[in-house]
């Protein structure tokens, strides 16, 4: 069974601090890996990882995949009250039969205080 | 464009009724897919489709039912709605190994 674990699940930071999101799984086809940010509604996509060691960047967000020792960070610098949500990691295995697996882990509830 | 369109948005039920979550999308994604989400837990695949006429169970399965009309809809079926079933609920589309595009939710109550 396919196994995905986040943490922290909840950490909360003043404006203007640095955060590190952790992600890690066990999967037995590894295909890719996906951060969400979901406020409160459906989440949105952030970013899709494929490849070890190549850092995806979006403004001050970050993130880098390690296939190796399977796990995935998510870095927001220099963090703001709108970054307030609730970040989803997803793994994709690939099973062969078309509609490939997403496995999510539970979450990682990131408050900016003021 | 309006991507993926859930219907209802909110709904409350009485145990025991049966009722049935609409889902379509007009990107002409191959691959739907159905999850809930209940605090604490992220998201858990219910059932998914990787194509029209055909649908698998996902981790959390019993309970529900679903088809996969044709390409664009993929609607879920509550057939005697239990307590347990509160939650939301999110229909998802993808094209094969891309990203997830989520409907908006809906928000059931099951009293």
């Amino acid at each position: 069974e396919d196994k995905v674990v986040q943490s922290p699940l909840s950490l909360v930071v003043h404006e203007g601090d640095t955060v590190t999101l952790n992600c890690s799984y066990e999967v037995t086809n590894f295909r890719s890996l996906l951060w969400y940010k979901q406020e409160k509604k459906a989440p949105t996509f952030l970013f899709m990882l494929t490849s070890s060691g190549i850092e995806k960047k979006s403004g001050r967000l970050s993130s880098i995949l390690d296939k190796k020792e399977l796990f995935s960070i998510l870095n927001i610098t220099a963090t703001q009250t709108g970054d307030s949500a609730v970040y989803l990691c997803a793994v994709e295995s690939y099973s062969g039969g078309g509609a490939d697996g997403l496995t999510f882990g539970k979450g990682t509830h990131l408050i900016i205080q003021p | 464009n309006a991507g993926v369109t859930q219907t209802p948005k909110f709904q409350v039920l009485k145990t025991g009724q049966s009722m049935t979550l609409q889902c379509a999308q007009d990107m002409n994604h191959n691959s739907m897919y159905w999850y809930r989400q209940d605090p604490g837990m992220g998201l858990r695949l219910i059932y998914y489709s990787a194509s029209e006429g055909t649908t698998d169970k996902g981790e959390v399965p019993n309970g529900y039912n679903v088809s996969r009309l044709n390409k664009r809809e993929f609607s879920l079926r509550l057939e005697s709605a239990a307590p347990s079933q509160t939650s939301v609920y999110f229909c998802a589309s993808r094209p094969s190994g891309e990203k997830l595009f989520f409907g908006s939710g809906t928000q059931l109550s099951v009293l």
